[in-house]
């Protein structure tokens, strides 16, 4: 039961345009949200978060959208860089406590093209 | 900085051998994770610990096991490496329900 998914395994954008990278989930007891970013042969890296109490968490070029309706977010890259060519995983919490157990999905391979 | 490392980049180990994957976090986190990632499913969490000698399964612990001795310390042994065992690797800490850190990760293969 894949409760985080992330439906386009990849994604090609031209340099300078908007790179937008959508996520769903279906546990509404999901609390926080974050996105990491992911190059090959490296760790993730924690990117931008979002709590449920919030729509909008704007970092830089980064900007992370929720709609707890539709249990939907994504996240927006203006303007996309060659740099951010990377795998993107979007990850779910539900305030388990002390523990930060996370639910991933399946990411989303970015492709910026010079 | 948060630095998390693990003890090998490449590791190629046959069927049937026991194999040890070590990860150390030098930031007196309580949590660490382990997961693994293969194409197409994401990450997915194997193993995780709060505290020394607390663990509990995470979503595919079958065929895996884990050991913290130590805060810092946090292995993942498989008893019995299969070949469906092949995958990368990813060790994570964090302090309470913060942020995972990640480290570099572990390409086993096995043969």
């Amino acid at each position: 039961d894949q409760q985080v998914k992330q439906n386009s395994p990849s994604l090609s954008v031209q340099e300078g345009r908007i790179s937008i990278l959508n996520c769903d989930y279906t546990n509404s007891m999901f609390d926080y949200f974050l996105w990491y970013k992911k190059y090959p042969a490296e760790g993730p890296t924690f990117l931008i978060s979002i709590s449920s109490i919030k729509d909008k968490n704007e970092d830089g070029r980064f900007t992370v959208f929720l709609n707890k309706s539709a249990k939907h977010l994504s996240l927006h890259i203006v303007p996309s860089q060659p740099g951010d060519s990377a795998v993107y995983f979007c990850a779910a919490s539900k305030g388990s406590g002390n523990t930060g157990k996370l639910i991933f999905g399946q990411g989303t391979t970015l492709q910026v093209k010079p | 900085d948060v630095k998390v490392t693990q003890s090998s980049r490449y590791l190629v180990k046959r069927t049937g051998e026991k194999v040890f994957l070590e990860c150390v976090q030098d930031m007196d986190h309580e949590n660490m994770f382990w997961y693994r990632q293969d194409p197409g499913l994401g990450l997915r969490l194997i193993y995780f610990s709060y505290d020394v000698k607390m663990k509990e399964k995470g979503d595919i612990p079958e065929g895996y096991s884990v050991s913290r001795e130590k805060k810092e310390r946090f292995s993942l042994i498989l008893e019995s490496a299969s070949t469906n065992q092949t995958s990368m690797y990813l060790c994570a800490s964090s302090r309470g329900a913060d942020t995972q850190y990640f480290g570099p990760g572990t390409r086993l293969t096995v043969l």
